[in-house]
């Protein structure tokens, strides 16, 4: 299975200031044949389902701000928040869609400061 | 506009079984898989597996299967999870989940893209 690490645990960040929640994968993630890196990101704010955000690593689903953006490749990746609002206190979660079992990151807590 | 309704909150004696639907609407049902998540009390999230109702084919975790089955009814375009000998650590929200890769035409990706709004079950004696 690929284990997925997220760090930190919890970060605090001023309101318009950046946020960077890294990723890291036990495995290789990059799929040679499409050149494509097969990690999402999703936002959970709290009583709500998680919200996909990017995929692929780095592109940004339709309506998502684009304070947000990711970025990396391989086994290492980050999802940046580059000028945090109240809204995007949530817990973020990092997965990867390479193989199955499909697995997530144990989650980062963003809150403000 | 795509959207994903499950069933409502239950509570289960330990050893019992459990069934949560998930109803598609606005979207083409077949093509796309259906994940199935779970997440614990202040935890993470965990997958359980997924089917994909154009080819009737489920995968199951390796840590539910036995106890985990998965249904589709395309008549009404509804997934079933059913999951058995239920014990107090299945206590969780369970999610429906669709997965943004478009089987019939093999293209996108397989993030989860729409997820339901979560089925809260609770297993208590």
């Amino acid at each position: 299975d690929i284990e997925l690490t997220q760090s930190p645990d919890s970060l605090a960040v001023s309101l318009g200031e950046r946020a960077a929640i890294k990723c890291k994968s036990s495995q290789n993630i990059l799929y040679s044949t499409d050149n494509k890196n097969y990690l999402a990101w999703y936002q959970q704010r709290p009583g709500q389902p998680p919200k996909l955000l990017i995929h692929w690593a780095s592109t940004r689903e339709s309506g998502i701000p684009d304070r947000f953006s990711g970025g990396g490749s391989g086994t290492d990746f980050t999802l940046t928040i580059s000028s945090l609002q109240a809204e995007d206190v949530a817990i973020y979660y990092c997965h990867q869609y390479y193989s199955t079992p499909w697995t997530f990151g144990q989650g980062t807590k963003v809150e403000i400061k | 506009q795509v959207q994903l309704v499950q069933s409502g909150a239950e509570v289960k004696k330990p050893g019992s079984s459990v069934q949560v639907s998930c109803h598609v609407s606005g979207d083409t049902f077949s093509s796309h898989a259906i994940n199935w998540v779970r997440q614990a009390p202040g935890q993470g999230l965990e997958w359980m597996g997924g089917i994909v109702p154009i080819y009737k084919i489920s995968e199951y975790s390796e840590k539910f299967q036995g106890r985990v089955t998965f249904t589709t009814d395309e008549s009404t375009t509804t997934a079933f999870m059913e999951l058995t000998s239920l014990r107090s650590e299945d206590t969780a929200v369970y999610y429906c989940a669709r997965d943004g890769y478009q089987y019939d035409v093999l293209t996108g990706y397989k993030a989860f893209d729409i997820w339901g709004q979560g089925t809260a079950v609770t297993v208590s004696s």
